[in-house]
């Protein structure tokens, strides 16, 4: 079973168009990440939510917005594409732990905006 | 916020060469290191980490890192790559909150 697993894994869509993200973890973890890596293979923290609450939201245009209905699931949602949101969309998730914590990533999934 | 800063964009090697990837952070708490790979196409895999104790930690695939607390490094090893190490390596440091990565290295091993 994968642990942390996101559909869809490839999109082609047009500009100004509106698609949504979505992934989920059966690793019980009470943390969820979405990365962004462009095309420089730069990684870049989008959100991070802890229990289904927000803990980090940088700097990232209001068009995207996430939504964590429970533990295991947080979905990413993209208004109004633009030629830059191209990128591959990662999903990751870890377990708040004193000893130190490790974050598991999905398999990405590959957005391509036209 | 923390900080990785990973020097060397893109190291080419031949076969049995031995591979160092240099990796420093910025951060002022206790910190979670890490070294990931990501193969092309694929997702970032875990290839060791450092939490406490033993600052020399061995990975999966021959690979090893040194935590070396009083230059803020942590930089990773291999002895002798393969032409299947070609990859793109990246460094992360964990604090409080997140995980923040380094622009990464692609490493490119001649068979």
């Amino acid at each position: 079973d994968t642990a942390v697993s996101q559909t869809p894994k490839y999109l082609v869509t047009q500009m100004g168009n509106d698609k949504s993200i979505k992934c989920e973890q059966n690793l019980g973890h009470d943390t969820m990440y979405w990365y962004k890596q462009d095309s420089k293979k730069f990684l870049k923290i989008m959100f991070s939510y802890n229990n289904k609450e927000l803990i980090i939201n940088e700097t990232v245009p209001n068009r995207f917005s996430p939504k964590s209905p429970d533990k295991a699931h947080l979905n990413l949602h993209i208004n109004s594409l633009e030629l830059g949101d191209s990128a591959v969309y990662f999903c990751a998730s870890s377990q708040t732990s004193a000893s130190g914590n490790t974050i598991y990533f999905g398999e990405g999934s590959w957005l391509t905006v036209v | 916020a923390q900080s990785v800063s990973q020097h060397n964009h893109h190291v080419i090697l031949s076969e049995a060469a031995s591979l160092e990837l240099g990796c420093n952070y910025s951060y002022g708490g206790t910190v979670n290191l890490f070294w990931y790979v990501q193969y092309p196409g694929q997702h970032l895999q875990l290839l060791l980490k450092y939490f406490s104790g033993d600052p020399l930690v061995k990975g999966i695939k021959g690979f090893e890192a040194e935590f070396i607390k009083s230059k803020f490094s942590f930089n990773l090893r291999k002895p002798s790559v393969q032409w299947s190490d070609t990859a793109e390596y990246f460094c992360a440091v964990k604090g409080n909150n997140d995980m923040r990565f380094g622009a990464g290295t692609r490493l490119t091993v001649k068979p």
